[in-house]
C-alpha cells in the first residue's frame, strides 16, 4: 500500500540552527501539506502546496518557514533559525486532488535545545 | 472557541462496549476526516465523508451537514482500539484542515 514517508523520525538541533524536514508523498498525489503538533496540543495546519507553489498557509507559517519540492518526489519543510518553541512533531500529508482523503506520514519529532 | 469541538475529551471503556465519539464544527466545510493517532504519534486515516454514513469493519462514521455534527462509532471495542481519535474538517473553498483536540480512548480488557 502506498504511504507517505518522512525523514528523519527524530531530529535534535541547537537553537538558531536551520533544519530541513523531508517527506516523500504518495507518488500520484498532487497536493501536499505540512502540519505540526506541539506536545499535548492539537494538530495545526501550516501550509498546503500545489503545482509548485503554496496554495494556503496559516499564521504560524511566517518567514521562518519555507517549503520546496526540489525534485519529482521530495517535499521539504525548512525552518530557519530554530527556536525552542519550534519543538514539535511535524507531519507531512498528501492527497490526490485536495478534497479527497489526505494520507499522513509518521511524523518527524523536532527537538530544539 | 474552537471551530472544531470533540466530546468526550477522554473515554474509558470495557472491551466489547459500543463507543461513540462526537464532533461538532462551526465553519462551512467540504469534507470531514476522522483520524486515529497512536501513542507513538503516527496518524492514520479512518474515514473521509461529506454526507451520510460510512462503515469499515467495526467502525462507522456519520455526518449531518445541516447540524454540523459527525459521530464515530466503534462496535465491539477492543484494547487495540485504544488511541486518540481526531476529527478534522476541510474548510469550504480551501485545502485547509482544522483539527479538533482529539478524544483519548482507552479500552480495558
Amino acid at each position: 500500500e502506498p504511504e507517505v514517508t518522512q525523514t528523519p523520525s527524530h531530529q535534535v538541533t541547537q537553537m538558531g540552527q536551520e533544519v530541513i524536514l523531508r517527506c516523500v508523498p504518495i507518488s500520484n498525489h498532487l497536493y501536499f501539506y505540512w502540519y505540526r503538533q506541539i506536545l499535548g496540543q492539537k494538530v495545526e495546519f501550516l501550509v498546503s502546496f500545489y503545482n509548485n507553489e503554496i496554495s494556503e498557509k496559516s499564521e504560524i507559517f511566517d518567514d521562518q518557514f519555507s517549503v520546496e519540492r526540489p525534485d519529482g518526489s521530495n517535499f521539504t519543510l525548512k525552518i530557519r533559525s530554530t527556536k525552542l518553541e519550534d519543538s514539535a512533531m511535524y507531519f507531512c500529508a498528501s492527497s490526490g486532488d485536495g478534497y479527497t482523503e489526505a494520507f499522513f506520514g509518521q511524523g518527524t519529532r523536532l527537538t530544539v535545545v | 472557541k474552537n471551530e472544531v469541538e470533540q466530546s468526550p475529551q477522554n473515554l474509558t471503556a470495557q472491551e466489547g462496549e459500543f463507543i461513540t465519539i462526537n464532533c461538532s464544527y462551526s465553519v462551512g466545510i467540504s469534507a470531514l476526516h476522522w483520524l486515529q493517532q497512536h501513542p507513538g504519534g503516527g496518524i492514520v486515516s479512518l474515514f473521509m465523508l461529506s454526507s451520510g454514513k460510512k462503515k469499515h469493519g467495526r467502525l462507522i462514521a456519520t455526518i449531518n451537514i445541516q447540524e454540523k455534527h459527525s459521530s464515530l462509532h466503534i462496535t465491539a471495542s477492543h484494547p487495540r482500539d485504544s488511541a486518540v481519535y481526531i476529527c478534522a474538517v476541510i474548510i469550504s473553498g480551501t485545502y485547509k484542515y482544522i483539527f479538533g483536540t482529539g478524544t483519548r480512548l482507552k479500552v480495558l480488557a
